[in-house]
């Protein structure tokens, strides 16, 4: 089965700091999903990416994966005490996409962002 | 829309009751899944379903049992609540390559 690692598992940043978060995978990427869980609450989507090389940006936030190393990074720049939470990885299955809800998780980043 | 919507919000059972948690989805959505969320272990697949009639197991089937009888409604169902199953549930629905999740249910078994 496939398995999602990432890095750091906590992370304490002060207002305006860039950060990066890392996911690793023990397969190839097919899909990758990043998501955002703020405490008590579902989690919001943030996006997804497919294609090795392939970066996105969202506000702030910029996601890339790196299919050969089964990896992706995602990172923010210049951050705010909106953007702490957990983060979380997902992997979708052989095929692509969520078509059968079946993500992989990795074990969520917790975020603080110190004013 | 709705979104994907789940009841309770909290619950709290003796260890040997039984209970259903709600999970609705208003997006038509054909896609519909189970997780349960535990400290440091991220969120991890119980039951899902790919149309009304069908369900398969994910990683952590053990205790649960589920059924989809319409693309709204996905139940779950504890069958002997055991204090290994005090966790925070989430339910999601799925359309290509979107995934909606619910605003969680947190259950605790004492």
């Amino acid at each position: 089965s496939q398995e999602l690692e990432q890095s750091p598992q906590s992370l304490i940043v002060q207002e305006g700091k860039n950060l990066t978060i890392n996911c690793t995978s023990s397969k190839t990427l097919y899909g990758l999903y990043w998501y955002k869980q703020k405490y008590g609450e579902g989690l919001i989507f943030l996006m997804m990416l497919q294609k090795g090389g392939e970066e996105k940006s969202h506000e702030k936030i910029t996601a890339k994966l790196d299919e050969k190393k089964q990896q992706s990074s995602l990172h923010i720049t210049a951050s705010q005490p909106s953007h702490a939470g957990i983060y979380l990885c997902g992997a979708a299955p052989r095929g692509g996409g969520t078509s059968y809800g079946k993500l992989t998780f990795g074990q969520g980043t917790i975020l603080t962002v110190h004013p | 829309n709705a979104g994907v919507t789940q009841t309770p919000k909290f619950q709290v059972l003796k260890t040997g009751q039984s209970m259903t948690l709600q999970c609705a989805q208003d997006m038509n959505h054909e896609y519909m899944s189970w997780y349960r969320q535990d400290p440091g272990m991220g969120l991890r697949l119980i039951h899902y379903s790919v149309g009304a009639g069908i369900t398969d197991q994910g990683e952590v089937p053990n205790g649960y049992n589920v059924s989809r009888s319409t693309t709204e409604d996905f139940p779950l169902r504890l069958l002997s609540a055991a204090p290994s199953q005090t966790s925070v549930y989430f339910c999601a629905s799925s359309f290509s390559n979107e995934q909606y999740f619910g605003p969680g249910t947190r259950l605790t078994v004492t």
